[in-house]
């Protein structure tokens, strides 16, 4: 059982539509990140939330932390074909443990 | 210092056989992470270091998998007596804390 599960999985849009990927868990995380990850290559960081309900805007995405500190959504805005690769989001869990719990991500094609 | 570099970063061998990747992580950096990723997930977290001492451990990481930090800078995994579900990309990230700069990656497939 995935202790985050992101939604959707796949999604293919075209070039210029918005898009919402969400990160939801019944677990509380002291802190959440988001990463984008190409083929072949690591995942490279986005954003990091640390507070309930905190928004974020890098450019042309929002990220948004729940109040709860459960979930978290990543919205996108006209996106581009760069935009494309898989998302994923990953948590600092409450309990101290020290090391980063991953979603499966969701994966972004934009087509131009 | 251009980021955490990996080596190698692709590794074909054959069932049975030991590897070794090797990290070296942002200088300034002491915690160091190794995961595991499958196709189609996200990173599985192996192992941690902090410095050279290794303080967590994930089931995930069975007997045959050994990792070290000798002098709390670059990192080796080795894996014993290869097995095809072995087959996966090994990603290492360093962190000054919270924050986990990854590596390209290695991409090993046991045959």
């Amino acid at each position: 059982t995935q202790l985050l599960e992101q939604s959707p999985q796949f999604l293919s849009i075209q070039e210029g539509e918005n898009l919402t990927v969400y990160c939801n868990s019944s677990s509380v995380f002291s802190s959440l990140q988001w990463y984008r990850q190409e083929p072949g290559e690591g995942p490279v960081l986005l954003v990091t939330v640390v507070t309930g309900g905190e928004v974020k805007k890098l450019k042309r995405l929002t990220f948004q932390f729940g109040d709860a500190r459960k979930d978290s959504s990543l919205h996108i805005t006209a996106a581009q074909p760069g935009d494309t690769g898989l998302y994923l989001c990953a948590g600092w869990m409450d309990t101290g443990r020290r090391a980063l719990t991953f979603g499966s991500g969701t994966r972004l094609q934009v087509q131009p | 210092d251009t980021g955490v570099s990996q080596d190698p970063r692709h590794k074909i061998t054959k069932r049975g056989q030991n590897v070794t990747f090797r990290c070296d992580p942002i200088s300034e950096h002491n915690r160091l992470y190794w995961y595991r990723q499958t196709l189609g997930q996200g990173p599985e977290f192996l192992t941690y270091f902090q410095n050279e001492a290794q303080l967590e451990k994930s089931r995930l990481l069975s007997d045959r998998f050994s990792a070290e930090r000798p002098k709390g800078s670059f990192s080796t995994l080795e894996i014993q007596r290869t097995e095809q579900g072995d087959s996966a990309m090994y990603l290492c990230a360093s962190t000054p804390q919270y924050e986990q700069y990854f590596g390209p990656g290695t991409r090993l497939t046991v045959t």
